[in-house]
């Protein structure tokens, strides 16, 4: 059973506009979420998280909303530029355990084109 | 690069090969990660070490064996694998007031 849900494959988006991209999950446990970014032929980089004792996080072009009543959370991009195109992906984790070591559970990310 | 190198970047390994995957740190983190991700699916999470003992184990068949010499290195040795255990194979480290750091992978494939 997927914990972690982004159920857009993917996502075109015109430059400039905003990009909203989608996550939802099912484990009340989770307090901790993560927005990663992904290009072709590398790892994952870390984007932007947010702890569940806020509702939103900002930084630069990039806000994260979470509605733990609804167990969603968005990232926006504004204004979305042909470099943001990649595939995010969605992680959420329960609190951190043993010495820095903690589980992230991943949605299976969406491709966002921005078209120029 | 990211702080985190995995080698080999590419690997074809035929379903009787023995091989192992290499991942190094030097960021300072306590704690590595291998996650494997397949087209259309989850990353999903294989091994876990904190402090160099290994704390997760998701069921993960055991012709994926892993090693943790040290905080700095995370091996994964691989043997009789099968053609659907291609995909490219992550390796993540973190502390406890950071996110993951990820290295680029590397792309198995099984012929």
């Amino acid at each position: 059973d997927q914990q972690v849900k982004q159920n857009s494959p993917s996502l075109s988006v015109q430059e400039g506009r905003i990009s909203i991209l989608n996550c939802d999950y099912t484990n009340s446990m989770f307090d901790y979420f993560l927005w990663y970014k992904k290009y072709p032929a590398e790892g994952p980089t870390f984007l932007i998280s947010i702890s569940s004792i806020k509702d939103k996080n900002e930084d630069g072009r990039f806000t994260v909303f979470l509605n733990k009543s609804a167990k969603h959370l968005s990232l926006h991009i504004v204004p979305s530029q042909p470099g943001d195109s990649a595939v995010y992906f969605c992680a959420a984790s329960a609190t951190a355990y043993g010495a820095g070591s903690y589980q992230l559970t991943f949605g299976k990310g969406t491709k966002l084109s921005v078209i120029p | 690069e990211t702080g985190v190198t995995q080698t080999p970047r590419h690997l074809v390994m035929g379903m009787t090969n023995k091989k192992s995957l290499k991942c190094e740190q030097h960021l300072g983190h306590n704690a590595m990660y291998w996650y494997k991700q397949s087209a259309k699916k989850p990353l999903e999470l294989m091994f876990v070490y904190s402090l160099e003992e290994r704390v997760e184990n998701n069921s993960v068949p055991s012709r994926f064996s892993p090693e943790c010499p040290n905080s700095s290195h995370l091996f994964l040795h691989l043997h009789t694998l099968q053609p659907e255990d291609s995909a490219l194979y992550l390796c993540a480290s973190s502390q406890l007031d950071g996110g993951y750091t990820f290295g680029s992978g590397t792309r198995l494939t099984v012929v």
